[in-house]
Protein backbone atom coordinates (compact mmCIF):
# COMPACT_ATOMS: atom_id res chain seq x y z
CA UNK A 1 0.00 0.00 0.00
CA UNK A 2 1.58 3.05 -1.10
CA UNK A 3 -1.35 5.46 0.62
CA UNK A 4 -1.51 8.87 -0.93
CA UNK A 5 1.04 9.89 -3.08
CA UNK A 6 2.01 13.35 -4.95
CA UNK A 7 3.54 14.07 -7.86
CA UNK A 8 5.82 16.38 -8.40
CA UNK A 9 8.01 17.02 -5.12
CA UNK A 10 8.96 20.28 -5.65
CA UNK A 11 8.10 22.86 -8.86
CA UNK A 12 9.02 26.23 -9.22
CA UNK A 13 6.85 28.81 -12.06
CA UNK A 14 7.08 31.44 -13.45
CA UNK A 15 4.12 34.10 -13.49
CA UNK A 16 1.36 33.15 -15.61
CA UNK A 17 2.84 29.48 -16.10
CA UNK A 18 0.20 26.51 -16.08
CA UNK A 19 0.35 23.02 -13.98
CA UNK A 20 -0.98 20.38 -13.04
CA UNK A 21 -0.61 18.43 -9.43
CA UNK A 22 -1.36 14.67 -9.36
CA UNK A 23 -2.89 13.09 -6.42
CA UNK A 24 -3.34 9.33 -6.37
CA UNK A 25 -4.34 7.13 -3.66
CA UNK A 26 -4.41 3.21 -3.32
CA UNK A 27 -6.97 2.50 -0.78
CA UNK A 28 -9.99 3.14 -2.21
CA UNK A 29 -11.70 5.88 -0.11
CA UNK A 30 -14.38 8.15 -1.63
CA UNK A 31 -13.33 11.47 -0.26
CA UNK A 32 -10.34 13.48 -1.48
CA UNK A 33 -9.23 17.05 -0.70
CA UNK A 34 -6.18 19.65 -1.42
CA UNK A 35 -5.28 21.65 1.09
CA UNK A 36 -2.37 24.70 1.13
CA UNK A 37 -0.18 25.54 3.75
CA UNK A 38 1.29 28.53 4.11
CA UNK A 39 3.60 30.35 7.17
CA UNK A 40 1.58 30.74 10.43
CA UNK A 41 -1.13 29.78 9.35
CA UNK A 42 -3.12 26.44 9.39
CA UNK A 43 -4.21 23.98 6.55
CA UNK A 44 -6.44 25.82 4.50
CA UNK A 45 -8.93 23.91 1.93
CA UNK A 46 -8.86 24.25 -1.49
CA UNK A 47 -11.07 21.98 -3.51
CA UNK A 48 -12.85 18.16 -2.33
CA UNK A 49 -14.50 15.83 -3.85
CA UNK A 50 -17.14 13.35 -2.82
CA UNK A 51 -16.70 10.89 -5.12
CA UNK A 52 -15.54 10.06 -8.78
CA UNK A 53 -16.67 12.48 -10.89
CA UNK A 54 -17.57 14.87 -8.15
CA UNK A 55 -15.72 18.05 -7.11
CA UNK A 56 -16.93 21.10 -4.77
CA UNK A 57 -15.07 24.23 -3.70
CA UNK A 58 -13.40 24.25 0.00
CA UNK A 59 -12.19 27.80 1.63
CA UNK A 60 -9.89 29.21 -0.96
CA UNK A 61 -11.10 27.70 -4.60
CA UNK A 62 -9.74 30.77 -6.83
CA UNK A 63 -7.23 30.41 -8.96
CA UNK A 64 -7.55 26.69 -9.21
CA UNK A 65 -9.53 24.28 -10.81
CA UNK A 66 -9.98 20.25 -10.10
CA UNK A 67 -10.85 17.14 -11.48
CA UNK A 68 -11.80 13.56 -10.31
CA UNK A 69 -12.37 11.86 -13.11
CA UNK A 70 -11.08 8.28 -11.90
CA UNK A 71 -11.96 7.13 -8.25
CA UNK A 72 -8.22 7.36 -6.90
CA UNK A 73 -6.93 10.15 -8.50
CA UNK A 74 -7.65 13.95 -7.59
CA UNK A 75 -5.68 17.13 -9.54
CA UNK A 76 -5.15 20.18 -8.84
CA UNK A 77 -4.81 22.71 -11.95
CA UNK A 78 -2.84 26.39 -11.87
CA UNK A 79 -4.36 28.04 -15.13
CA UNK A 80 -2.49 31.19 -14.46
CA UNK A 81 0.26 30.86 -11.69
CA UNK A 82 0.85 34.29 -9.26
CA UNK A 83 3.17 34.28 -6.18
CA UNK A 84 0.29 34.59 -3.87
CA UNK A 85 -0.07 30.70 -5.11
CA UNK A 86 3.89 29.74 -3.72
CA UNK A 87 3.08 27.00 -0.83
CA UNK A 88 2.55 23.51 0.18
CA UNK A 89 0.28 21.68 -1.63
CA UNK A 90 -1.27 18.83 0.54
CA UNK A 91 -3.29 16.22 -1.10
CA UNK A 92 -5.63 14.01 1.46
CA UNK A 93 -8.10 11.22 1.31
CA UNK A 94 -10.44 9.51 3.80
CA UNK A 95 -13.63 6.83 3.81
CA UNK A 96 -16.74 7.58 4.83
CA UNK A 97 -17.13 5.93 7.75
CA UNK A 98 -14.47 7.28 9.77
CA UNK A 99 -14.71 11.12 8.97
CA UNK A 100 -11.77 12.38 11.54
CA UNK A 101 -9.16 10.24 10.04
CA UNK A 102 -7.54 11.86 6.96
CA UNK A 103 -4.29 10.13 5.20
CA UNK A 104 -2.46 12.94 3.99
CA UNK A 105 0.23 12.92 0.77
CA UNK A 106 3.83 14.05 1.76
CA UNK A 107 2.92 17.54 0.25
CA UNK A 108 4.78 19.58 -3.32
CA UNK A 109 6.36 22.72 -2.47
CA UNK A 110 5.33 25.48 -5.28
CA UNK A 111 7.22 28.30 -6.09
CA UNK A 112 5.93 31.04 -7.97
CA UNK A 113 8.38 33.72 -9.34
CA UNK B 1 -11.54 34.86 11.33
CA UNK B 2 -10.01 31.70 12.89
CA UNK B 3 -12.42 29.40 14.31
CA UNK B 4 -9.33 27.19 16.10
CA UNK B 5 -6.66 28.22 17.51
CA UNK B 6 -3.10 27.41 18.83
CA UNK B 7 -2.09 30.01 20.39
CA UNK B 8 1.54 28.59 21.71
CA UNK B 9 3.53 28.11 18.21
CA UNK B 10 6.49 26.62 20.46
CA UNK B 11 6.83 24.10 23.80
CA UNK B 12 9.71 22.53 24.67
CA UNK B 13 9.36 19.28 27.20
CA UNK B 14 12.20 17.26 28.64
CA UNK B 15 11.78 13.77 27.98
CA UNK B 16 9.83 11.64 30.24
CA UNK B 17 7.85 14.29 31.46
CA UNK B 18 4.11 15.29 30.06
CA UNK B 19 3.45 17.60 27.07
CA UNK B 20 0.61 19.65 27.03
CA UNK B 21 -0.77 20.95 23.93
CA UNK B 22 -3.85 23.52 23.99
CA UNK B 23 -6.10 24.14 21.41
CA UNK B 24 -9.23 26.80 21.54
CA UNK B 25 -12.16 27.05 19.31
CA UNK B 26 -15.31 29.70 18.66
CA UNK B 27 -17.82 27.52 16.87
CA UNK B 28 -20.08 25.71 19.01
CA UNK B 29 -20.92 23.51 16.42
CA UNK B 30 -17.88 21.40 15.57
CA UNK B 31 -18.97 17.75 15.77
CA UNK B 32 -15.19 16.37 16.23
CA UNK B 33 -12.07 17.55 17.47
CA UNK B 34 -9.03 16.04 16.01
CA UNK B 35 -5.11 16.24 16.47
CA UNK B 36 -2.69 15.74 13.77
CA UNK B 37 1.28 15.20 13.94
CA UNK B 38 3.80 16.42 11.37
CA UNK B 39 7.24 15.44 10.81
CA UNK B 40 9.02 17.78 8.46
CA UNK B 41 8.68 17.14 4.39
CA UNK B 42 5.85 14.55 5.33
CA UNK B 43 2.35 15.27 5.62
CA UNK B 44 -0.29 15.28 8.75
CA UNK B 45 -0.83 12.16 10.42
CA UNK B 46 -4.13 11.25 12.37
CA UNK B 47 -3.13 11.02 15.83
CA UNK B 48 -6.28 11.22 18.18
CA UNK B 49 -10.09 12.36 17.72
CA UNK B 50 -12.90 12.97 20.32
CA UNK B 51 -16.25 13.62 19.74
CA UNK B 52 -18.27 16.77 20.62
CA UNK B 53 -20.66 14.39 22.85
CA UNK B 54 -17.32 13.38 24.74
CA UNK B 55 -15.28 15.04 27.52
CA UNK B 56 -11.82 12.67 27.23
CA UNK B 57 -10.38 9.82 24.77
CA UNK B 58 -7.29 7.81 25.67
CA UNK B 59 -5.05 6.26 23.11
CA UNK B 60 -2.14 4.63 24.67
CA UNK B 61 0.44 8.10 25.44
CA UNK B 62 -2.01 10.58 24.13
CA UNK B 63 -5.35 11.89 25.73
CA UNK B 64 -7.55 14.32 24.57
CA UNK B 65 -9.83 16.29 26.76
CA UNK B 66 -12.41 18.73 25.68
CA UNK B 67 -13.72 21.24 28.03
CA UNK B 68 -17.02 22.46 26.18
CA UNK B 69 -17.95 25.28 28.17
CA UNK B 70 -14.70 27.47 27.88
CA UNK B 71 -14.54 26.08 24.21
CA UNK B 72 -10.95 24.55 24.64
CA UNK B 73 -9.51 21.16 24.05
CA UNK B 74 -5.80 20.02 25.09
CA UNK B 75 -3.44 16.70 24.11
CA UNK B 76 -1.94 15.52 26.95
CA UNK B 77 1.47 13.23 26.09
CA UNK B 78 2.61 10.94 28.98
CA UNK B 79 5.78 10.43 29.05
CA UNK B 80 7.19 12.44 26.24
CA UNK B 81 9.88 10.74 24.28
CA UNK B 82 11.76 12.44 21.60
CA UNK B 83 10.30 10.86 18.49
CA UNK B 84 7.20 13.22 19.70
CA UNK B 85 8.84 15.67 18.38
CA UNK B 86 6.96 17.40 15.59
CA UNK B 87 4.52 19.96 14.60
CA UNK B 88 0.90 19.41 16.06
CA UNK B 89 -2.27 20.42 14.52
CA UNK B 90 -5.69 20.80 16.06
CA UNK B 91 -8.10 20.55 13.61
CA UNK B 92 -12.54 20.86 14.06
CA UNK B 93 -15.17 19.35 11.83
CA UNK B 94 -18.33 21.10 11.34
CA UNK B 95 -21.54 20.20 9.02
CA UNK B 96 -24.24 18.42 8.96
CA UNK B 97 -23.49 15.16 7.13
CA UNK B 98 -20.00 13.40 5.79
CA UNK B 99 -20.10 14.66 2.30
CA UNK B 100 -20.73 18.34 3.87
CA UNK B 101 -17.95 17.97 6.52
CA UNK B 102 -15.74 21.03 6.44
CA UNK B 103 -12.55 20.49 8.52
CA UNK B 104 -11.28 23.32 9.79
CA UNK B 105 -7.03 23.47 10.95
CA UNK B 106 -5.00 25.46 14.04
CA UNK B 107 -1.90 26.71 13.11
CA UNK B 108 0.26 24.52 15.12
CA UNK B 109 2.38 23.66 17.74
CA UNK B 110 5.94 22.94 17.55
CA UNK B 111 6.78 20.53 20.18
CA UNK B 112 10.57 19.64 21.55
CA UNK B 113 11.39 16.38 23.57
CA UNK B 114 14.61 17.02 25.16
CA UNK B 115 16.88 14.09 25.88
Amino acid sequence: NAGVTQTPKFRVLKTGQSMTLLCAQDMNHEYMYWYRQDPGMGLRLIHYSVGEGTTAKGEVPDGYNVSRLKKQNFLLGLESAAPSQTSVYFCASREDSRPYEQYFGPGTRLTVT
Amino acid sequence: DQQVKQNSPSLSVQEGRISILNCDYTNSMFDYFLWYKKYPAEGPTFLISISSIKDKNEDGRFTVFLNKSAKHLSLHIVPSQPGDSAVYFCAAITGGTSGTYKYIFGTGTRLKVLA
